[in-house]
């Protein structure tokens, strides 16, 4: 089984700091995604990547940044944490190409971040 | 720009009733994602819908895509507890197959005895 692993469960942070949310892989998928969840939002797409050192911007990058370095692991940076970004992040990771299971996306367990 | 709208965003329901959770979407897509999310867990796979007409069916839950219509549907047959959970549907922006989905806001479903 496909397994995504986010490093944190839960997160306090202060305003300001930098923040790293961590996000590993162990099936060898050229996608990976972070969502941030929000009640009565859904998911929004922050930022994704299809391979090493490649990343687009989603629907609300702004206030994040991210980083491929190798390919299971993708990280999301907030460089100045604010009380906004208060939210549940999820990263996905998915197989490239055609067809709808590669599509599909697995999810990992999620980061709670709370910013005061 | 793709929009994605869940209809109810909350259903309270007794054990045994039937319901449908709607969703519709704003611009061409050929495939259509159901997830499941337990409360303080992670998004789940539930069924992948790839052309129109297409309908699939696990257990309790059968779901089905018209994409003239621009909407899929989630049909909950006899529902029963452990159905509560929240749904979200998803559609994959681009064609071109890059698993960049757009989900809806998500249906919370609550299933009391």
């Amino acid at each position: 089984d496909v397994k995504v692993t986010q490093s944190s469960r839960y997160l306090v942070k202060r305003t300001g700091e930098k923040v790293f949310l961590e996000c590993v892989q162990d099936m060898d998928h050229e996608n990976m995604f972070w969502y941030r969840q929000d009640p009565g939002l859904g998911l929004r797409l922050i930022y994704f990547s299809y391979d090493v050192k490649m990343k687009e911007k989603g629907d609300i990058p702004e206030g994040y940044s991210v980083s491929r370095e190798k390919k299971e692991r993708f990280s999301l940076i907030l460089e100045s944490a604010s009380t906004n970004q208060t939210s549940m992040y999820l990263c996905a990771s998915s197989l490239f190409g055609t067809g709808p299971n590669n599509e599909k996306l697995f999810f990992g367990s999620g980061t709670q971040l709370s910013v005061l | 720009e793709l929009k994605v709208e869940q209809n109810p965003l909350f259903l309270s329901m007794q054990e045994g009733k039937n319901y449908t959770i709607y969703c519709n979407y704003s611009t061409t897509s050929d495939r259509l994602y159901w997830y499941r999310q337990d409360p303080g867990k992670s998004l789940e796979s539930l069924f992948v819908l790839l052309s129109n007409g297409a309908v699939k069916q696990e257990g309790r839950l059968m779901a089905s895509l018209d994409t003239k219509a621009r909407l899929s549907t989630l049909h909950i047959t006899a529902a029963v507890h452990d159905l509560s959970a929240t749904y979200f549907c998803a559609v994959d922006s681009i064609s071109s197959n890059t698993g960049k989905l757009i989900f809806g806001q998500g249906t919370t479903l609550q299933v009391k005895p």
